[in-house]
């Protein structure tokens, strides 16, 4: 079964550094989502990206955060300058449609020192 | 404005035993709900959702959910629990629209299952 794949698994970064989160969603899929969990809180929706442009974004998203599909299969998250408070479980997503059920990958846990 | 509620951040069966995991809603539209399962050290799985029609929606592993528009409920089920049932749960409902894109999750339950 086609899978949403993240890299990497682990990234370890310095405060202030920007990182850069990629993901590989499922071939035949137009919708694609970033979430996060912070250790022991609620898996958070960050932003869905449809027909090269952002469609929604939550408050989380400033303007640290961006989201870009480079070529065909990508779609990466970038924090410009990352903060501890961005530490968490990143999960990317996508779906065939608008209302189809997500794909989640299996994330990349970003931890800032 | 969507909120979910899990009751019990950790739950605890024995083999064989049945497993509820209870889930609240709120939600000011008619709410998409899911259940999403996640095992050690990989992504969210589907498990079921429900959407409209049956109230009663049967998921994979044997698992299976009912709305409950009255009790604002959509708890998960499974009769007979497995070892390989261990892991933590999360329900979900969908955003405005009733789309099943945007999520809003719940705490998740981890469950532990024992012999």
């Amino acid at each position: 079964e086609p899978e949403v794949t993240q890299t990497p698994s682990h990234q370890v970064t310095q405060m202030g550094q920007e990182v850069i989160l990629r993901c590989v969603p499922i071939s035949n899929h137009l919708y694609f989502y970033w979430y996060r969990q912070i250790l022991g809180q609620k898996v958070e929706f960050l932003v869905s990206f449809y027909n090269n442009e952002i469609s929604e974004k939550s408050e989380i998203f400033d303007d640290q955060f961006s989201v870009e599909r480079p070529d065909g299969s990508n779609f990466t998250l970038k924090i410009r300058s990352t903060k501890l408070e961005d530490s968490a479980m990143y999960f990317c997503a996508s779906s065939v449609d608008g209302e189809s059920p997500l794909h989640f990958g299996n994330g990349t846990r970003l931890t800032v020192t | 404005a969507q909120s979910v509620t899990q009751l019990g951040s950790h739950v605890s069966v024995s083999e064989g035993a049945l497993v509820l995991l209870r889930c609240n809603y709120s939600s000011s539209v008619p709410p998409y709900l899911f259940w999403y399962v996640q095992y050690p050290n990989q992504g969210l799985q589907l498990l079921l959702k429900y959407t409209t029609g049956a109230t009663l929606v049967k998921g994979i592993n044997g698992f299976e959910a009912e709305f409950k528009k009255s009790e604002t409920s959509f708890h998960l089920t499974k009769p007979s629990a497995h070892m390989s049932d261990a892991a933590e749960y999360f329900c979900a409902v969908s955003g405005v629209g009733g789309g099943g894109n945007k999520l809003t999750f719940g705490t998740g339950t981890q469950l532990k299952v024992e012999l």
